[in-house]
């Protein structure tokens, strides 16, 4: 089966780094999602990684993906007030039928002055 | 278009109304998903479009839920005699079908359903 698991908040300072974690339990995902969602928006697409990488970094965002472990993180780093959402990763299982993204159940993350 | 569009952003009905969500793609994306996001279940998938073949409907909760997409572009979800568990904000995604399999799934804001 599959099943997405976050931790469901965080809290750093601003200008702190901030690492959001997320297991996920079928080994056949291909892709890997970040999203956030700021309140009463909708999803805005962070950034990606393909399962044959373990890192990838886009400017303050690096993504870090333990295949073996089946664990991947977000790091945010020097953390601002904008960053204040909810994030949410997600896998991709390339199959004949559709790529329909399952989701994991999403981080608040707050950051504070 | 610039992005996903969704309406109407906000609607609030009756128990046992019947409720129609639109959605428009991005231009040129093949591909459409509706997924739904409520407290209780978190982001679920409900159903997926491509080009002219049948749609994976295996995320649909029940038979009151149906969606169709016209001339592969712009899709209807419609919900029919409304339960209140039904309020959850509804998210449409589109993204282009892509030779290597990865299709980044562009959001719209969503409608936000409330059944009293």
């Amino acid at each position: 089966g599959e099943d997405v698991e976050q931790s469901l908040f965080l809290s750093v300072r601003e200008g702190d780094s901030s690492v959001i974690n997320c297991t996920y339990t079928d080994s056949s995902s291909t892709y890997l999602y970040w999203y956030k969602q700021e309140p009463g928006a909708g999803l805005q697409l962070l950034t990606y990684i393909f399962s044959n990488m373990d890192m990838k970094q886009d400017q303050r965002l690096t993504v870090l993906l333990n295949k073996k472990d089946k664990h991947l993180s977000l790091r945010i780093a020097d953390t601002q007030t904008g960053d204040s959402a909810i994030y949410f990763c997600a896998e991709i299982i390339l199959t004949g039928g559709g790529n329909k993204l399952t989701f994991g159940t999403g981080t608040q993350l707050k950051v504070e002055l | 278009g610039a992005g996903v569009s969704q309406s109407p952003s906000n609607k609030v009905t009756e128990k046992g109304k019947d409720v129609e969500l639109r959605c428009d793609p991005i231009s040129g994306h093949t591909a459409l998903y509706w997924y739904r996001q409520s407290l209780g279940q978190g982001l679920e998938f409900l159903i997926y479009f491509q080009g002219n073949s049948a749609p994976d409907k295996s995320g649909l909760p029940s038979d009151r839920f149906s969606a169709e997409r016209t001339g592969g572009s712009v899709s209807t979800l419609t919900i029919q005699r409304t339960q209140q568990e039904d309020s959850a904000v509804y998210l449409c995604a589109s993204s282009l079908e892509s030779a290597g399999g990865r299709e980044t799934q562009y959001f719209g804001p969503g409608t936000r359903l409330l059944v009293l």
